[in-house]
């Protein structure tokens, strides 16, 4: 029975480069949330997806980031031309439908931008 | 702006005694809480949830919600060295696409 997974786990890029973050979630779940979580600081959302469809992206950079979570295959978030702000962990959590305050969530990705 | 409050310690306690955590937001109609524990480099695992007034007991752990104070606290008997992480609270707004609310975490330090 496994649980949502996220990779890579670790990704370095240089300014300039795309990062790209993939979400599998957990068997039955339709939806996918990502998160991000600075040193120091609590977990900001960033966008809520259903298969095919972006639910709320309210707390997405208007520039740069892009999420996508296709009829088939893993969530993706997007990251162009990265710069050393983007440097967090990215965590991927999901839900079963209708319930979104029962999240769990993926191990992480931890960005590094040089 | 709904926001959640923490205070980020560390808090430091011994082993066996009662660590208490406490988390207080600004949506008065919030509906549903949470509190998800996070070690070192790793990712939050939901712990609690609580949603009416009053204390939710799951073995070591208690939620206490007081909505009229818009506080919810987490209280860990018999802490233990394994307990040591910080602990986010969270809360689901009243409206919008009802996504959780994260608060920035209190670090939690079980001293043997």
């Amino acid at each position: 029975n496994a649980g949502v997974m996220q990779n890579p786990r670790h990704l370095v890029r240089r300014r300039g480069q795309e990062a790209r973050l993939r979400c599998s979630p957990m068997k039955g779940h339709s939806h996918v949330y990502w998160y991000r979580q600075l040193p120091e600081e609590g977990l900001k959302f960033m966008v809520y997806l259903q298969k095919e469809n972006i639910i709320d992206e309210s707390g997405m950079p208007k520039e740069r980031f892009s999420a996508e979570f296709p009829k088939e295959g893993p969530s993706i978030l997007r990251i162009q031309q990265v710069v050393r702000g983007d440097s967090a962990a990215y965590f991927c959590a999901s839900s079963p439908q209708g319930k979104t305050d029962t999240q769990y969530f993926g191990p992480g990705t931890r960005l590094t931008v040089l | 702006q709904k926001e959640v409050e923490q205070n980020s310690g560390p808090l430091s306690v011994p082993e066996g005694a009662i660590a208490s955590l406490n988390c207080t937001y600004s949506d008065r109609v919030s509906q549903s809480f949470f509190w998800y524990r996070q070690y070192s480099g790793k990712s939050p695992e939901l712990i609690m949830s609580i949603y009416s007034n009053g204390d939710k007991e799951d073995g070591r752990f208690t939620a206490q919600l007081n909505k009229a104070s818009q506080y919810v606290s987490l209280l860990i008997r018999d802490s233990q060295p394994s307990d040591s992480a910080t602990y986010l609270c969270a809360v689901r707004p009243s409206g919008g696409s009802y996504i959780p609310t994260f608060g920035r975490g209190t670090s939690l330090i079980v001293h043997p």
